[in-house]
């Protein structure tokens, strides 16, 4: 079975440009959840997505936006990049959080990728 | 707002020891927590799951804890081994989203 991908594995930017992120669940999860892990500030939640909406958000500002297509693979776009962008963003999926038991499936995490402002 | 704390930062051992890890959380209002480890520059590798009712759970030479009322989780690692170094993270979920702790990092000496 398939695990989470990521792509790209590396991406490099300048200051002001846009990074777009994008990530394939495993076969048969339709929540996909996406974190920041910025050096000396650890894993932070930045967005969840399931059956195609947003279902919360972290304390990240608008320029994290990201959505999920019917295939329930997953972008991440971050606009007007700043250096402090420069971390690695991991995915994870899970079966839908929807319904009560579901909440208990754990969260399956890709390799990420490695976004650097310049 | 979650806090979840892992102590120590940082553990080395020699081979064949047991690995004792803590992870403790100011929020008891959680669905699960989950121990991950994390390789360097790599993602996270989910090791166990222990849902709120439960107290512990065993995965071969690995074993959680759950006190949920005193907000903490101990991973035990049995006959460390080489392969074992990594970084360990803890993780809670509730409010529809993981808080992690920063994670202790293990050196396993042969």
């Amino acid at each position: 079975e398939a695990g989470v991908t990521q792509s790209p594995t590396h991406l490099i930017k300048t200051r002001g440009q846009q990074a777009t992120l994008r990530c394939s669940p495993i076969s048969g999860h339709t929540s996909v959840y996406w974190y920041q892990q910025a050096l000396g500030l650890g894993l932070q939640f930045l967005l969840w997505y399931d059956e195609g909406e947003e279902r919360n958000r972290g304390n990240f500002p608008p320029r994290f936006s990201g959505r999920q297509f019917p295939n329930y693979s997953s972008e991440l776009n971050v606009n007007a990049l700043e250096l402090e962008d420069s971390a690695l963003y991991l995915c994870a999926s899970s079966f839908s959080f929807a319904g009560g038991t579901e909440s208990n499936q754990p969260q399956h995490f890709g390799d990420g990728t490695r976004l650097s402002i310049l | 707002k979650q806090e979840v704390t892992q102590i120590p930062a940082a553990l080395s051992v020699p081979e064949g020891e047991n690995l004792v890890l803590n992870c403790s959380f100011t929020d008891s209002a959680i669905y699960n927590l989950q121990w991950f480890r994390q390789d360097p520059g790599k993602g996270l590798t989910s090791l166990l799951l222990i849902q709120s009712s439960q107290r512990e759970q065993t995965s071969g030479r690995l074993n959680a804890s759950l006190d949920k009322s005193s907000g903490r989780s101990t991973l035990y690692i049995a006959a460390s081994q080489p392969g074992d170094s990594a970084t360990y993270l803890c993780a809670v979920f509730n409010d529809y989203k993981l808080s992690f702790g920063a994670g202790t990092t293990v050196t396993v000496r042969a």
